[in-house]
């Protein structure tokens, strides 16, 4: 059974770069689209970008100035990097697989970063 | 982008009522929308996708329906288990996007 886990640092300074892992586990991340989607502590679901396991990308248009989303094959993991955050960036952090644009899952637990100096 | 309005924000039913959501898309998505359930602390969970297909394990007692701008889900008696978050989100293009959620409260 595939599962995923978010991981990385749970508290960002302003102005700074977040930095998180989605790993893969029980299956391969190859032939799907990945997606990251993010959500405020006690709002909605913001989708932030995806990946194709051959590595082609596609943005959030409102967040596409700072956002890197990759993907290592090799050790069943993508990576999300924010550059420039701010507070309002604050959010559980979640990764999903993208199946035709539902988030059909499986979905990691997500990991809640905050942006506080 | 497409925006998604879902309503009521907030809705407040009793085990075994029927309860409607609905959802509308500032354009035409076609079919194009799936419906999630959310619990507090946990991932969203897709109900339904393509406005009217229930996903596998998903209970019979929902069920979706509509096209082009105006989309409903219906609960047809809930359970203690559906008291939840419910999305709405379009997948026409991207960006995906998504309502900004109903909050189904017992009365």
């Amino acid at each position: 059974q595939v599962q995923v886990q978010e991981s990385g640092p749970g508290l960002v300074k302003p102005s700074e770069t977040l930095s998180l892992t989605c790993t893969v586990s029980g299956g391969s991340i190859g032939i799907y689209y990945w997606s990251w989607i993010r959500q405020p502590p006690g709002k909605g679901l913001e989708w932030i970008g995806y990946i194709y396991y051959r590595g082609t990308t596609n943005y959030n248009p409102s967040l596409k100035s700072r956002v890197t989303i990759s993907v290592d094959t090799s050790k069943n993991q993508i990576s999300l990097k924010l550059s420039s955050v701010t507070p309002a960036d604050t959010a559980v952090y979640y990764c999903a697989r993208d199946m035709g644009g539902v988030l059909r899952g499986p979905w990691g637990q997500g990991t809640l970063v905050t942006v506080s100096s | 982008d497409i925006q998604m309005t879902q309503s009521p924000s907030t809705l407040s039913a009793s085990v075994g009522d029927r309860v409607t959501i609905t959802c509308r898309a500032s354009q035409i998505i076609s079919t194009w929308l799936a419906w999630y359930q959310q619990k507090p602390g946990k991932a969203p969970k897709v109900l339904i996708y393509k406005a009217s297909n229930l996903e596998s394990g998903v209970p019979s007692r929902f069920s979706g329906s509509g096209s082009g701008t105006e989309f409903t889900l219906t609960i047809s008696s809930l359970q203690p288990d559906d008291f939840a978050t419910y999305y709405c989100q379009h997948y026409n293009s991207y960006p995906i996007t998504f309502g900004q959620g109903t909050r189904l409260e017992i009365k």
